[in-house]
């Protein structure tokens, strides 16, 4: 069973400071990791999405991966409320048809005044 | 630019009742996805699309049926419904297989999800 697994927080981080999301996966045979950001009663939209081992920096975000360790992390710097959200780490495995992602259950991030 | 979209966003049924989720995109997208989601939960894959014509099971396809005979359409069959069946579902397509590495190929654009409550 290929799993995805995140901590469903409430993660709270006041306003201004860095937010730390990980995500740990099952398989090394993973091919690509997503970060998807999901606001209450909305859909899913990816925000970030990382393939070899390191950083990828994207504006405020960036999206750290150590296939060795089998963990995505995902930084948000300078957190402003708009940040206040569920993230979920998806990842698309090397074998099996479809091009499937899996998801991890989320994390949801609190940004305080 | 409608993207995926998804009818209806909410609905209520009673145990046993079937119905319809349609979902349609104007992206030309070849590979089609139904999810569900239940409170607190991820994403769990229902049955995906890689083409017109050619469907197969996800993570979680019981009680639950698909066709794709144009790729615009994936409409997801319910039939007798049962309680388990609450969730929230989202449909959601991808341009082409994503073996490469480039974000256009692999990004999954969402609906706007419907709300089903079984009574």
């Amino acid at each position: 069973q290929k799993e995805v697994e995140q901590n469903s927080g409430p993660l709270s981080v006041p306003e201004g400071a860095i937010a730390s999301l990980n995500c740990t996966y099952s398989d090394r045979g993973s091919q690509s990791f997503f970060w998807y950001r999901q606001y209450s009663g909305k859909s899913p939209e990816l925000i970030m999405s990382i393939y070899s081992n390191g950083d990828k920096e994207d504006g405020r975000f960036t999206a750290q991966l150590n296939k060795a360790s089998q963990y995505v992390s995902l930084l948000i710097r300078d957190s402003q409320p708009s940040d206040s959200a569920t993230y979920l780490c998806a990842v698309k495995w090397l074998t099996g048809g479809g091009n499937k992602l899996t998801f991890g259950t989320g994390t949801q991030l609190k940004v305080e005044l | 630019n409608a993207g995926v979209t998804q009818t209806p966003k909410f609905r209520i049924l009673k145990i046993g009742q079937s119905m319809t989720l349609q979902c349609t995109q104007d992206m030309n997208h070849n590979y089609m996805y139904w999810y569900r989601q239940d409170p607190g939960m991820g994403l769990k894959l229902i049955y995906y699309s890689v083409g017109a014509g050619i469907t197969d099971k996800g993570e979680v396809p019981n009680g639950y049926n698909v066709s794709r005979s144009t790729t615009e359409d994936f409409p997801l069959r319910l039939e007798l419904a049962a309680p388990s069946q609450t969730s929230v579902y989202f449909c959601a397509s991808k341009k082409g297989p994503g073996t490469g590495l480039s974000l256009s190929g692999n990004t999954i654009y969402f609906g706007e999800g419907s709300w089903l409550t079984v009574v």
